[in-house]
């Protein structure tokens, strides 16, 4: 089973540039989420969805934007990128949110020049 | 906020234990969950404890004491395939993770 996908797996992006990351899950999880990896910080929570057709804001939201249309996508916008968005990010997703176990895309390492 | 500290790095021999803790000051308590994670890889879950006491899966167990808002993961028997970063993960009252910085742990033959 694939369970989480992400891709690109690695992109370097000119300053002011837009990309979108995309995750698909195939586990049926209602609840995803968006996080930033940074050398001594650990993982910041960028935004997340309960369901298909909500979104929230974590910890870390701005120049950021997501959308749930289905209950298996998940893409993360950078309307605008800067190099203090250079970062690892990952996917998650949940069964159902709250206490459930996340578990975890491979990652996408983005370098915003 | 969230508050959550665990050791940078640590180094065993291959064999040995090795114990990581982790302390935490959170805006309530709905859990802590342990995740393995190797290098340029996805983190992993390794174990989930809501209530006080020791949780056992193999080679590995966790402790909590919600009291001390402390936890810590043990490593028995340790093995090259160890070589890792473990990182703690706290449930607050808003029902979303917040990790600590996670600690490095380095097997050594």
């Amino acid at each position: 089973t694939a369970g989480i996908t992400q891709a690109p797996t690695s992109q370097i992006l000119a300053a002011g540039r837009s990309m979108t990351l995309r995750c698909t899950q195939d586990m049926r999880h209602n609840a995803m989420y968006w996080y930033r990896q940074d050398l001594g910080l650990g993982l910041r929570l960028i935004h997340y969805s309960n369901t298909a057709g909500t979104t929230g804001k974590g910890e870390v939201p701005d120049g950021y934007s997501v959308s749930r249309a289905n209950t298996d996508d998940f893409p993360l916008t950078l309307a605008s990128a800067v190099p203090s968005q250079t970062s690892v990010y990952f996917c998650a997703s949940s069964e159902a949110g709250g206490q459930d176990t996340q578990y975890f895309g491979p990652g996408t390492r983005l370098t915003v020049l | 906020g969230q508050n959550i500290d665990q050791p940078t790095e640590m180094t065993a021999t291959e064999g040995a234990i090795v114990q990581i803790n982790c302390t935490y000051q959170t805006s309530g308590f709905n859990g802590l969950f342990w995740y393995q994670q190797h290098a340029g890889e996805a983190p992993t879950f390794l174990s989930y404890n809501v209530l006080d006491g020791l949780e056992e899966k193999g080679r590995f167990s966790s402790f909590l004491s919600r009291s001390k808002g402390y936890s810590y993961l043990l490593l028995k028997e340790l093995q090259m395939k160890d070589s890792a970063s473990y990182l703690c993960a706290v449930i607050g009252n808003d029902y979303k993770l917040s990790f600590g910085a996670g600690t490095t742990v380095t097997v050594r033959a």
